[in-house]
């Protein structure tokens, strides 16, 4: 089982606030990776970090910041909320690039399903 | 560019196999993967395949691997309900650390 864990799983808030998606991974993996998901199920890659002080801009342009000053820390945070922020936000992990003995597995933590209105 | 497709939905009687179909357009991939999605939850990987390998079964999982044609497909024998959930391909580009996905097969089972 994977321990890579989100807060909060579900979160209701008005426009205009700020908030921050908290997730946490205990494998000592390097690599964190931020996910939104869309109504019609399609992933798309927002940030992600190869390390301690490490964050890069995923496929998909996103109003959020990322930090990651530890590397078992990966928040997500949106500093003034809007309805077109509403989504499922998944984080994962993986230990190492997909080459020799490693898969590159992604391990997702259950998400975190964020409704502004 | 990069890009993984597969179709959206998938019906299927329970005790029937179910196969699910991706195709992928970069040639050097690395590892090709199935995740599999429960309703509320984050993804799982279910099974993964080496891209020099044709095949590899696991139980109820086969997968199949086609280079040539750039095919990946995923079978599931004797279908059970708890296998209703939503399957993503994916896979990893060599000298890329990023893992490409597709965007889902919703598989329902039918009683």
């Amino acid at each position: 089982e994977a321990d890579i864990y989100q807060t909060p799983r579900y979160l209701v808030i008005g426009t205009g606030k700020k908030i921050t998606l908290e997730c946490s991974q205990t494998m000592g993996h390097d690599k964190m990776y931020w996910y939104q998901q869309d109504p019609g199920m399609e992933l798309h890659l927002i940030h992600y970090s190869y390390g301690v002080n490490s964050t890069e801009k995923g496929d998909l342009s996103s109003e959020s910041t990322v930090s990651r000053i530890r590397t078992e820390h990966f928040p997500l945070t949106l500093e003034s909320a809007r309805p077109s922020h509403t989504s499922q936000y998944l984080c994962a992990s993986s230990e190492s690039s997909p080459t020799g003995p490693n898969t590159g597995e992604l391990f997702f933590g259950e998400g975190s399903r964020l409704t502004v209105l | 560019g990069e890009d993984v497709e597969q179709s959206l939905f998938l019906s299927v009687r329970e005790g029937d196999s179910s196969v699910i179909n991706c195709t992928y357009t970069d040639s050097s991939s690395t590892y090709l993967y199935w995740y599999k999605q429960e309703p509320g939850a984050g993804l799982q990987l279910l099974t993964y395949i080496f891209s020099n390998m044709d095949m590899k079964q696991d139980q109820r999982l086969t997968v199949l691997l086609n280079k040539k044609d750039k095919h990946l497909s995923l079978r599931i024998a004797d279908t059970q309900t708890g296998d209703s959930a939503i399957y993503f391909c994916a896979e990893s580009i060599t000298g890329d650390d990023k893992i490409i996905f597709g965007k889902g097969t919703r598989l329902h089972i039918l009683p």
